[in-house]
Parts: C-alpha cells; sequence; structure tokens
C-alpha cells in the first residue's frame, strides 16, 4: 500500500510569490493535517482537517490556508511568501484526529 | 510556554552505549507517541503509549509512561549509528482528543 504522497518534493520560489503543496493520504484516511518544520525542531501545527472540514489551525497568519477534496487529498496554499516560510512543509494522515499520524516525507521549500 | 518539553535537546554519543530521552509536561496527557525523523525523512511512528506506567520494548529501545501520565522517557541500549536521527515525542492531552501536541525533538548522534 502507497503511504502518505507528497508533491512536489522540493521547491524555489521568490518572496512575494504564492505556493501550492499538495497530499495524498492513506487509503482510507480521512484526516489529514500538515505541519511546518524548521531544522533540527520538531514539527510545527498548522492545520488539520476531517472529513473535508477544518478540525484545527495552529498559530500561523492568514496567507497560509488549505483545503481537503472528496477523496481525502488535500492542498496547502501559502500566499505572499516570505523569507521565513523556507522550511520543510509535512503532510500527516490518521484515520482519525488524535490517532497515530504518518508521515510523507514532505515538500523543501526554499525562498529566496 | 511548551506544553511537552524534551531533553536533551541534542545528544551526541558513542556506538555501544545507553542512552534515556525525557519528555515532560505538566498537563496529563492520555496518549504519548514517540517518533523518529531521519535527515530528508518525515516522522516515522515509533510506538503509542495509552496506561499510565506502561512500558514497551521495540528491539533495543524501551519506551515508558509515567504512572501520573504526565511524562515519557525512552531509553536506547547499546546505541548503533543507524539510531541516528530526531527523536519526538507528541501527545493528546486528557479532555481534549482533537490536537496532537508536540516536542520539539532530541537530536541524536550516534558516532562509530
Amino acid at each position: 500500500d502507497a503511504g502518505v504522497t507528497q508533491s512536489p518534493t522540493h521547491l524555489i520560489k521568490t518572496r512575494g510569490q504564492h505556493v501550492t503543496l499538495r497530499c495524498s493520504p492513506i487509503s482510507g484516511h480521512k484526516s489529514v493535517s500538515w505541519y511546518q518544520q524548521v531544522l533540527g525542531q520538531g514539527p510545527q501545527f498548522i492545520f488539520q482537517y476531517y472529513e473535508k472540514e477544518e478540525r484545527g489551525r495552529g498559530n500561523f497568519p492568514d496567507r497560509f490556508s488549505a483545503r481537503q477534496f472528496p477523496n481525502y487529498s488535500s492542498e496547502l496554499n501559502v500566499n505572499a511568501l516570505l523569507l521565513g516560510d523556507s522550511a520543510l512543509y509535512l503532510c500527516a494522515s490518521s484515520a482519525g484526529p488524535g490517532s497515530p499520524q504518518h508521515f510523507g516525507d514532505g515538500t523543501r521549500l526554499s525562498i529566496l | 510556554t511548551q506544553l511537552l518539553e524534551q531533553s536533551p535537546q541534542f545528544l551526541s554519543i558513542q556506538e555501544g552505549e545507553n542512552l534515556t530521552v525525557y519528555c515532560n509536561s505538566s498537563s496529563v496527557f492520555s496518549s504519548l507517541q514517540w517518533y523518529r525523523q531521519e535527515p530528508g525523512e518525515g516522522p516515522v511512528l515509533l510506538v503509542t503509549v495509552v496506561t499510565g506506567g506502561e512500558v514497551k520494548k521495540l528491539k533495543r529501545l524501551t519506551f515508558q509512561f509515567g504512572d501520573a501520565r504526565k511524562d515519557s522517557s525512552l531509553h536506547i541500549t547499546a546505541a548503533q549509528p543507524g539510531d541516528t536521527g530526531l527523536y519526538l515525542c507528541a501527545g493528546i492531552r486528557a479532555g481534549n482528543n482533537r490536537k496532537l501536541i508536540w516536542g520539539l525533538g532530541t537530536s541524536l548522534a550516534v558516532n562509530p
């Protein structure tokens, strides 16, 4: 069975641009969470979606948005990119909120 | 304020040594999860502990959940270079079963 897949794996953008990151959960998982991780630190929670509804939001500005589709895949959108948005963006899927999470390998976003 | 405090933040040891990593909180958790993350990959779930005082073993790794369910430890016996990585704890606070709280991680380097 395929694990959590994220695309693209790497991305380079410039300040002010926007970006869309994509995530496909493990088959049967209905919850998707997005995290931002800077080098050497733990993941910082951005969003959680369950059954296509937002179930949790971390302390991130409104430039960050997300959605979940009927097939439970998800997109994370970031507008007006800043240098500080450079990070590894991780997607995790789980059977439901609070269940153990299975992570993809992330999208490495670099802002120039 | 970090709800889950991990210590030490960094650890560099020689192959064959033993080590313990701690995950502490002032809050009670209904469950705690331990993950390991290797460079370029997403975190991988190692174990979930749910009962106060519970001990789980995974080969050379021993996980313990505190009696009061406020802390957990990970003990590695005879560490090997393959154990190198970022060890993360994450938990669900009692009474709040939707949000996974993350520690900042312990970065472990095992030198041959």
